[in-house]
């Protein structure tokens, strides 16, 4: 079975333009989280997918930030415009939604994005 | 709100050596959820244990053993006999009943020299 994927592995960008970073979850997860790791500070939350409806979205910094998940599919996190804070490792995890009580979320973290934004 | 504390930045050891990762954790809830994870040089989590705030029992698996103490808020990860491909970062984490979202601790970065 697949793991989670993310795409791309790393993105160079200046500030003022945008990128757009995608993550495609094991197949069969209805919950898709994103998070995020800046220099020399905690993994945090940003937001959660339940398909393709935003559970929550407490942890996003700005109204820069925009993330899909059209068809309960893969998920897109939109950076526009990027700045200069926004440098960091983006990651996402998926995680079943079932009855099945060993693997109700555990959440499976795919191998991030790296953004530097310059 | 919750809170995962890992004290120890870094840590360094032999092969062979026995090493301990402290998490201590602050949470509101009565029903939450542990979890180790584990970050190789090569960037990915990968996961290595969840416990339920209902189940007390320390778990072995193979050279890691974790002991949960909901007495004093801990979830120790215990790393016996080294080996270099040990050398990792690890994270602590928390989640409460749903939505789910992971508090995670700061990381232990784990050396082992051979």
């Amino acid at each position: 079975e697949a793991g989670v994927t993310q795409f791309p592995s790393h993105s160079v960008i200046e500030k003022g333009q945008t990128v757009t970073l995608r993550c495609d979850p094991i197949s069969g997860h209805d919950n898709l989280y994103w998070y995020r790791r800046v220099m020399g500070k905690e993994i945090k939350f940003l937001l959660h997918f339940v398909k393709e409806s935003k559970q929550d979205e407490s942890g996003m910094p700005n109204n820069r930030f925009l993330a899909e998940r059209t068809g309960g599919t893969y998920s897109t996190l939109k950076v526009q415009p990027a700045e200069l804070e926004d440098s960091g490792v983006y990651f996402c995890a998926s995680s079943q939604d079932g009855v099945v009580a060993e693997t109700l979320e555990t959440q499976y973290f795919g191998p991030g994005t790296r953004l530097l934004v310059l | 709100a919750q809170k995962v504390t890992q004290a120890q930045t870094e840590i360094s050891v032999v092969e062979k050596e026995d090493v301990t990762l402290d998490c201590v954790y602050e949470t509101r809830d009565t029903t939450y959820y542990l979890f180790w994870y584990k970050q190789p040089p090569s960037g990915e989590l990968v996961f290595l244990i969840r416990r339920n705030s209902f189940d007390e029992q320390n778990e072995i698996s193979g050279r890691y053993s974790w002991n949960f103490q909901k007495s004093t808020s801990s979830f120790n990860f215990t790393i016996t006999a080294s080996q270099v491909v040990d050398s990792a970062v690890y994270f602590c984490a928390l989640s409460g009943p749903s939505p789910y979202k992971l508090s995670f601790g700061a990381g232990t970065t784990v050396t082992v020299r051979a």
